[in-house]
This record gives C-alpha cells, sequence and structure tokens, in this order.
C-alpha cells in the first residue's frame, strides 16, 4: 500500500467544469509535490509545496490552482481545463525541501480525462 | 540547467538474468543526488536506490545496484536475478540540493522482463 493516498483514482471532466484533486500523507513530510505525466513520458513538477507555503510554480497555467490546507494534506483545484490536460497526475511527499537528500515517496496518481 | 539522458528507450531480459540500464547526466555541481525510480503499470512510481554526488562507494539495494562514475557522469542501474515483477518503466533522476528537492527525470527505459 502506498503512503501518500491520492483521490479520486480516476476523474472524467468537461471543459467547463471544476474539480479537485487530493492527496494526503501521514509520514510527517513537510515538502509536498504536484507532478503531471503524459503517456510513456517522464512526470514534469508543477508545483512544490514546503512548510505549508508554495516555494516552486513551474509557469503552470492559472487554470490550475494548488492548495496545502495543513502539512498533512495537498489538493489541486481544477477550472476550465484543456483536453491537453489529460494526464496522470502524480503527488508525491518528502522529509523536507532544500538540502535534503530525502526521497520523493509518490502516491498513485489521478487519471485525469478531459472531454 | 541539469539534463538526464537515458538513451535506451526499451529493453528486455530473460527472468533470472543480468540487465544494465543506462543513464547519463550533465551538470556543473558537485553535490547532487541521484536516484533511480520504477513504475510498474501499476502507475505508482517507486524508488529504486539513490546515491549521493560525494560517496565514492555505490549504492546497493538486494538485487539493485549502480554503477556511478562521477567524472564521467554516468549512472548506470544493474539489476541481477530479473523477476517477472521487475517489469516497469524505470526512470533515472537527478536532484540539486537547495532548490525545493527539484527532480529531473530522464525519458525512461521501458524493461521487459520475459519467463
Amino acid at each position: 500500500d502506498t503512503e501518500v493516498t491520492q483521490t479520486p483514482k480516476h476523474l472524467v471532466m468537461g471543459m467547463t467544469n471544476k474539480k479537485s484533486l487530493k492527496c494526503e500523507q501521514h509520514m510527517g513530510h513537510r515538502a509536498m509535490y504536484w507532478y503531471k505525466q503524459k503517456a510513456k513520458k517522464p512526470p514534469e513538477l508543477m508545483f512544490v509545496y514546503s512548510y505549508e507555503k508554495l516555494s516552486i510554480n513551474e509557469s503552470v497555467p492559472s487554470r490550475f490552482s494548488p492548495e496545502c490546507p495543513n502539512s498533512s494534506l495537498l489538493n489541486l483545484h481544477l477550472h476550465a481545463l484543456q483536453p491537453e490536460d489529460s494526464a496522470l497526475y502524480l503527488c508525491a511527499s518528502s522529509q523536507e525541501s532544500g538540502f535534503s537528500n530525502q526521497p520523493q515517496h509518490f502516491g498513485d496518481g489521478t487519471r485525469l480525462s478531459i472531454l | 540547467a541539469q539534463t538526464v539522458t537515458q538513451s535506451q528507450p526499451e529493453m528486455s531480459v530473460q527472468e533470472a538474468e543480468t540487465v544494465t540500464l543506462s543513464c547519463t547526466y550533465d551538470t556543473s555541481e558537485n553535490n547532487y543526488y541521484l536516484f533511480w525510480y520504477k513504475q510498474p503499470p501499476s502507475r505508482q512510481m517507486i524508488l529504486v536506490i539513490r546515491q549521493e554526488a560525494y560517496k565514492q562507494q555505490n549504492a546497493t539495494e538486494n538485487r539493485f545496484s549502480v554503477n556511478f562514475q562521477k567524472a564521467a557522469k554516468s549512472f548506470s542501474l544493474k539489476i541481477s536475478d530479473s523477476q517477472l515483477g521487475d517489469t516497469a518503466m524505470y526512470f533515472c533522476a537527478f536532484m540539486k540540493p537547495w532548490y525545493g528537492n527539484k527532480l529531473v527525470f530522464g525519458a525512461g527505459t521501458i524493461l521487459r522482463v520475459k519467463s
């Protein structure tokens, strides 16, 4: 079983819908990440939260809005997405951001399809 | 900017045999970390092994070992006694400290273990 839990596992939505992806970890990690992964491609970093503050935004379009309500939870709010946003969205966590060799632990991902 | 290159898009190996996956990277940094992650069809990214650049000794984890050549900027993964469960996409990743634990991934190598 994964220690990083993502819900839902699958999501189909229209371009005008608003939905949210959820990520939860209970390992005491203080850094959390969102990645986007297209089929047979490596994950691409979207956002990094460190101690519940947004530390990295990789120039992600504003139709993706991250939120970190507490150190265990990470949300990704979706609005007015485009068909090219269909992908696997992975959440990860690690003990801390910055100078650290601690690896990132990944969830199973949410498979998102935009109609 | 750092880049990671995996020159083998696909590889196959017979069960119980040994296979080596290649990875090279480009960086001007002296202190960094390297990782191998596997992503089976179940899609969860799983850490296989990690290496600190300041350590000369090659990392090993059970059947998995690396050949880390810092001067050549090479970081290959050797899988011994291959098992069917090793079938997955393998990603080599580079991480530079002091930058939010950002992982730079290679393009990946699909490994198929045949019975």
